[in-house]
């Protein structure tokens, strides 16, 4: 396993609420709940915008939420907005001990 | 917060290695894990592994075994990532990002340093 899933592309309007996947294993994902999300805007470096499934670090818009089931966890934004454009990166540790992030998925809006 | 400052930009050959330095300042990184992470152009992004700040204990994931060297200097608070045997697929921005302790996440990363490799 190279990669968590993620969809390539996820679109919505201005408003609305899009979800994006990220399927593990039940050595990654499925275990821990470890998953974190990261929002990255073209030539910038990673944000952290959700931790431990669901938390949020100071500062980050409650519009965004996350959660998990099985081997899914899964990043929801509300409300979309024009600045939520951008790449979205889950990540989870694992039982080698090690760290996996997604395939990544790029947020559209339209 | 850690504040990160990666060094600049190398262009190396293929078969080279190359070492990327990662400074901390700021907030203490006492038991920190130093993460590495690499995005090829237009690619996600790719964990390559970790050294505990205080005890130099390394994880390495399995496709970079063999290949990557992680070190820390403490007394100048710099955390080192050395990749060697380097193929022209290892061009890539490699960003350093610490973790706090028993964290699981990155809440602050370098600004990245550029790797090209190029005959």
């Amino acid at each position: 396993q190279s990669a968590l899933t993620q969809p390539a592309s996820v679109s919505g309007s201005p408003g609305q609420s899009i979800t994006i996947s990220c399927t593990g294993t039940s050595s990654d994902v499925g275990t821990y709940d470890t998953v974190s999300w990261y929002q990255q805007h073209p030539g910038k470096a990673p944000k952290l915008i959700i931790y431990e499934v669901t938390r949020r670090p100071s500062g980050v818009s409650s519009r965004f939420s996350g959660s998990k089931s099985g081997n899914t966890a899964s990043l929801t934004i509300s409300g979309l907005r024009p600045e939520d454009e951008a790449d979205y990166y889950c990540c989870s540790f694992t039982q080698s001990y090690t760290y996996i992030f997604g395939s990544g998925s790029t947020v559209t809006v339209l | 917060q850690v504040q990160l400052v990666q060094s600049g930009a190398e262009v190396k050959k293929p078969g080279a290695s190359v070492k990327v330095s990662c400074k901390t300042s700021g907030d203490t990184v006492t038991g920190y894990w130093m993460h590495w992470v690499r995005q090829a152009p237009g690619q996600g992004l790719e964990w390559m592994g970790c050294i505990n700040l205080d005890s130099g204990v390394t994880q390495t994931a399995q496709k970079f075994q063999g290949r990557v060297t992680m070190a820390r200097d403490t007394s100048i608070n710099t955390a080192h990532m050395e990749l060697s045997g380097l193929r022209y697929d290892d061009t890539a921005l490699y960003y350093c990002a610490p973790e706090p302790v028993e964290a699981y996440f990155f809440d602050s990363w370098g600004q990245g340093t550029l790797v090209s490799v190029s005959s």
